[in-house]
């Protein structure tokens, strides 16, 4: 069955650094998304994105964020400037039309210290 | 405003005995109901769906949800827990339109006494 692969499972990043993380989102998909999960809360929406376009985001999607479908397989999240609020685990997804269901990948572990 | 609701943070059930978890949803449009499940540390996996059609949706792993559009309710059921059950359990509510963002509830943990 076709994934959604996430890398890497797990960064640890220092406050003020940048970091990329990286998601390989099912081919024949059009739709794609990131969410986030802080530890012991509930799992938020943070950027969607079609047509090599930001269709939606958050609130807590601000400048700090950024993403980017470079080659048309790849799906990055980019945090400029990384926070202690930051860490979560951010889950990746996508789907392949406005009926369909999302598959999500497994998910990175960001910590940022 | 849109919202998920799961009333049980934390359900504990013994193995073999029937599992209800709650959801309630507010949600203008038509919604596109799911249920996720989560094991510790790891991703989140489809159960089941809720499109349109029947509202008696089944799903892997024994599984089922009933839509009942009156109670804005989707509530996922299991005959009979078995102790591998153990989880967290996400309902998500999305559009049937757009974009389709998922909005989760906040979650259920499930326990499973042997």
């Amino acid at each position: 069955e076709p994934e959604v692969t996430q890398t890497p499972s797990h960064q640890v990043t220092q406050m003020g650094q940048e970091v990329i993380l990286r998601c390989v989102p099912i081919s024949n998909h059009l739709y794609f998304y990131w969410y986030r999960q802080i530890l012991g809360q509930k799992v938020e929406f943070l950027v969607s994105f079609y047509n090599n376009e930001i269709s939606e985001k958050s609130e807590i999607f601000d400048d700090q964020f950024s993403v980017e479908r470079p080659d048309g397989s790849n799906f990055t999240l980019k945090i400029r400037s990384t926070k202690l609020e930051d860490s979560a685990m951010y889950f990746c997804a996508s789907k392949i039309g406005t009926g369909g269901a999302y598959t999500f990948g497994s998910g990175t572990r960001l910590t940022v210290v | 405003a849109q919202s998920v609701t799961q009333p049980d943070i934390h359900i504990t059930v013994s193995e073999g005995a029937s599992l209800e978890l709650r959801c309630n949803y507010s949600y203008g449009a038509t919604p596109y109901l799911f249920w996720y499940v989560q094991s510790p540390g790891q991703g989140l996996q489809l159960l089941l769906k809720y499109f349109s059609g029947d509202t008696l949706v089944q799903g892997i792993k024994g599984f089922e949800a009933e839509f009942k559009r009156s109670q804005s309710s989707f509530n996922l059921r299991k005959p009979s827990v078995h102790w591998s059950d153990a989880a967290e359990y996400f309902c998500a509510v999305g559009s049937s339109g757009g974009y389709n963002k998922l909005i989760f509830g906040a979650g259920t943990r499930l326990a499973v006494h042997p």
